[in-house]
């Protein structure tokens, strides 16, 4: 595709069950990163992805919190028992390498509410 | 701590006016993007700035880069209406760790 592609694009879900979130960042992309925004805030480093390097995970807020990359394409981030706080925009971006200063590309983001 | 540090936070303007905003960040790092982000949309990559003394400008806003300083500046002359948004500035840091600051919510008003 032509950008970074993620879906669900809106998730409303009940507290307590689990929920995927999926990027499929632009083709070529090497690196991946994926960040959450809450209502009328910054952006929150959760974790990055470099090729086949292992994930650096230190900004997951939790370990409901997990991300996989399979191939060094597709991303998903799981969300486990979710709770209220966990609503928020979920945004996966993309580069083609992440050492160099190629520009980074945002997808859609995913809205997630947590009833 | 790698932390980045924008201001002001909000900012209202009037066309025509010019004004600089701010973003410091706390250790080294030689590279640094600045975005948009209109609301209820995702970023739009404005800048990238790749080394001390770094300057890039696109229409009425321009970006610079002192990594001496751990400081970068997105200037806007003339404003004009169609410039509100959020301008975010991001540092990547020593483990392709990239953080953002808080974001400036700017308003134009005629």
């Amino acid at each position: 595709g032509a950008g970074v592609s993620q879906s669900p694009s809106n998730k409303v879900t009940e507290k307590g069950k689990d929920v995927e979130l999926r990027c499929d960042p632009i083709s070529g992309h090497t690196a991946l990163y994926w960040y959450r925004q809450s209502l009328g805030q910054g952006l929150e480093f959760l974790i990055y992805f470099q090729g086949n390097s292992a994930p650096d995970k230190s900004g997951l807020p939790s370990d409901r919190f997990s991300a996989e990359r399979t191939g060094g394409s597709v991303s998903t981030l799981t969300i486990q028992r979710t709770q209220q706080e966990d609503s928020a925009v979920y945004l996966c971006a993309s580069s083609f390498r992440a050492d160099s200063g190629n520009t980074i590309y945002f997808g859609e983001g995913s809205w997630l509410t947590v009833v | 701590e790698l932390k980045v540090e924008q201001n002001p936070l909000f900012l209202s303007m009037q066309e025509g006016k010019n004004y600089t905003i701010y973003c410091n960040y706390s250790t080294t790092s030689d590279r640094l993007y600045w975005y948009r982000q209109d609301p209820g949309k995702s970023l739009e990559s404005l800048f990238v700035l790749l080394s001390n003394g770094a300057v890039k400008q696109e229409g009425r806003l321009m970006a610079s880069l002192d990594t001496k300083a751990r400081l970068s500046t997105l200037h806007i002359t003339a404003a004009v209406h169609d410039l509100s948004a959020t301008y975010f500035c991001a540092v990547v840091f020593y483990n392709n760790d990239m953080r953002f600051g808080a974001g400036t919510r700017l308003t134009v008003k005629p």
